[in-house]
């Protein structure tokens, strides 16, 4: 079973919609992460969240809210979505003892919106 | 402002050859630089990292290589295998004094031919 899941993989919405792309682990990981990765470019850090009472803005937030549930899950929001937000969506946990802050990705979200 | 930036979007290279994939950052402040190898439809996976203190780390056939004075790293692959077809990314994080920066460079498609 994947150690970082996603769901859905898949979205398309019209403009306006709230969506809500969900992130779930089972790697025990204090910290998780959201980003956006548009085609030529590399991944963008949305938000960031260390623990479960600890949420914080990365580069890009505008337009986007998050949730984190419980440790193993960090949901992420877009109250109206707007067309300039279809991108490919990665969530991503770490564990704060190393060193490097090496990074577990999930498979992606792709979400298109009309 | 591009603060890390990989300069190739692709590299062609032949089966037992080096591959030398480059990226550059435009300032000092970071901890790590971590490479992260990427195949369609999945989420990126961790490589190998390098602490700034550093000049060279190797793990197995993967060593990268940190020229502080140029503000630039290398990730050598010896030798390439076709598996290694993937698109690779650079990052640069800094974790400490309170500032949280993960930073992706765009990054760059190896082809390694069979």
């Amino acid at each position: 079973d994947a150690d970082v899941t996603q769901t859905p993989r898949n979205r398309i919405t019209k403009t306006g919609k709230r969506i809500m792309l969900e992130c779930s682990q089972t790697k025990g990981h204090d910290r998780m992460y959201w980003y956006r990765q548009d085609p030529g470019l590399g991944l963008q850090l949305i938000y960031y969240s260390f623990d479960v009472k600890d949420i914080n803005k990365g580069e890009i937030s505008d337009g986007y809210s998050v949730s984190r549930q419980a440790q193993a899950k960090f949901s992420l929001s877009l109250e109206s979505a707007i067309p300039n937000q279809t991108a490919l969506y990665f969530c991503a946990t770490s564990d704060p003892s190393t060193r490097s802050d090496e990074q577990f990705f999930g498979p992606g979200t792709r979400l298109t919106v009309l | 402002d591009q603060q890390v930036k990989q300069n190739s979007p692709s590299l062609s290279v032949q089966e037992g050859r080096i591959s030398i994939l480059n990226c550059d950052y435009t300032n000092s402040m970071f901890d790590y630089f971590l490479w992260y190898k990427k195949y369609p439809a999945e989420g990126p996976t961790f490589l190998i990292s390098i602490s700034s203190i550093k000049d060279k780390n190797e793990d197995g056939r993967f060593t990268v290589f940190l020229n502080k004075s140029a503000k630039h790293l290398s990730l050598h692959i010896v030798p390439s295998q076709p598996g290694d077809s993937a698109v690779y990314f650079c990052a640069a994080f800094r974790g400490t004094s309170g500032t949280y920066k993960y930073i992706f460079g765009t990054g760059t498609r190896l082809k390694v031919l069979a």
